[in-house]
């Protein structure tokens, strides 16, 4: 039944080795998101996937990547991760600009940096 | 600037009735949706309104005025589990959700 599918639910890196987070979705929706979500926090839009055009937030760091290899999967890849990486990190979907077009969240994945 | 402001924290009591607020600024609307987040969990959809007026979901009601850049979120027969971060987020002219802090309820016995 999930629908959204985020692993690893936790994830434990070393500070400056490089992790890769994984989402995928079983709605077939065209857009994928990827947030950063520190404690008592808006979630933070990193970027997002319309179909296969990209869309990177202006403020998002460049030690942050993303891929997107098919409608299901995404990843988020950090280069470098640092102390102030520390969040959970959300995966989202949606349906674009039909009706409600609420987002769908996946469990998140909460990431430590040692 | 865009902007949504939204109490930090409220406290309320089982069984009570509870109205969380939410305001907002925005290049453009397109809608404003309000999410339950349980610590440590994902945010959970609960509503979305895109004209003015009262929408109403069992225990939960959502209200919007656009033209005072306004919603509220009221919560009926509070039960111990609606304890949760309650968060406001606006769809903006370009169809990019702006988020509020969200607003966590403490729910006593």
């Amino acid at each position: 039944d999930a629908m959204v599918i985020q692993n690893p639910r936790y994830q434990v890196t070393q500070f400056g080795k490089p992790v890769t987070l994984s989402c995928s979705q079983t709605l077939n929706h065209n857009v994928m998101y990827w947030y950063q979500q520190k404690s008592s926090q808006a979630p933070k839009l990193l970027f997002h996937y319309y179909d296969k055009d990209f869309n990177n937030e202006a403020d998002t760091p460049d030690n942050f990547q993303s891929r997107r290899p098919n409608t299901s999967f995404c990843f988020l890849d950090i280069r470098s991760p640092g102390l102030g990486d520390a969040a959970m990190y959300l995966c989202a979907t949606s349906r674009p600009r039909t009706g409600v077009d609420e987002q769908y969240f996946g469990p998140g994945t909460r990431l430590t940096v040692t | 600037g865009q902007n949504i402001d939204q109490p930090t924290e409220m406290t309320a009591t089982e069984g009570a009735i509870v109205q969380i607020n939410c305001t907002y600024q925005t290049s453009g609307f397109n809608g404003l949706f309000w999410y339950q987040q349980h610590a440590g969990e994902a945010p959970t959809f609960l509503s979305y309104n895109v004209l003015d007026g009262l929408e109403e979901k069992g225990r939960f009601s959502s209200f919007l005025s656009r033209s005072k850049g306004y919603s509220y979120l009221l919560l009926k027969e509070l039960q111990m589990k609606d304890s949760a971060s309650y968060l406001c987020a606006v769809l903006d002219s370009n169809y990019q959700l702006i988020w509020g802090a969200g607003t966590k309820l403490i729910i006593k016995p």
